[in-house]
């Protein structure tokens, strides 16, 4: 089956510096890759939409210049918290679209962020 | 993009017994899919049902769809410990993104 990968698993960064996450699709091409937050107990909350070779989409009330994110390769997205905060703390997931397909999404892992 | 409403938000089941979980939503949709997450972890794909489809079986899971009521149900039999996690539904139209509700938080006691 298709597999989304996350690195890292977990990280824990000090205010005011940044953090980058890598959603990798292992086996698959993924055109359209998607990113999630999730604070405990409650629902993911869409990011973001991310385009091989063009600009994300972010979803209203969410920073662009705060959550950079990057597409630079079919296999590969990257999502870069600048200048993380306490509040920033989360649980944030990728997902990703099978290339030519418009409803096979497989999700990652999750990287569970931890700013102090 | 639409999110559908899980209910209930929780439920609290004995090993072997049935759970059923519901999912509304508004508008039309292209098919609509259930998930998995086990506490900590990333979703797991469960089940896509298409619009034009009233039932689905997979392995002890059995869905419905209703698109004249605008909904869903999950059905998971012969439950187990290990299908403790939260259920999310995803309505979805064809190419949009995916959206989640709060989930449906199950716990099968052994």
């Amino acid at each position: 089956g298709a597999v989304v990968s996350q690195h890292p698993s977990r990280v824990i960064c000090k205010s005011g510096t940044s953090v980058k996450i890598e959603c990798r699709s292992l086996d698959f091409q993924a055109t359209t890759m998607f990113w999630y937050r999730q604070f405990p107990k409650k629902s993911l909350m869409l990011m973001a939409t991310s385009n091989e070779g063009s600009k994300a989409t972010y979803e209203q009330g969410v920073e662009k210049d705060k959550f950079l994110i990057n597409h630079a390769s079919l296999t590969l997205s990257t999502l870069t918290v600048t200048s993380a905060h306490p509040e920033d703390s989360s649980f944030y997931i990728c997902s990703a679209r099978l290339a030519g397909s418009s409803y096979e999404q497989y999700f990652g892992p999750g990287t569970r962020l931890t700013v102090t | 993009s639409q999110q559908g409403e899980e209910d209930p938000q929780a439920l609290s089941i004995q090993e072997g017994e049935n759970a059923t979980m519901n999912c509304s939503y508004k508008t039309s949709i292209n098919n609509l899919q259930w998930y998995r997450q086990n506490s900590g972890r990333g979703l797991v794909h469960l089940i896509l049902i298409r619009s034009n489809e009233r039932e689905k079986h997979s392995g002890r899971l059995r869905v419905t769809l209703d698109t004249s009521k605008k909904s869903s149900s999950l059905l998971i039999t012969a439950s187990r410990a290990a299908d403790t996690a939260s259920y999310f539904c995803a309505p979805q139209t064809s190419g949009s993104r995916l959206t989640f509700g709060e989930g449906t938080q199950l716990t099968v006691n052994p």
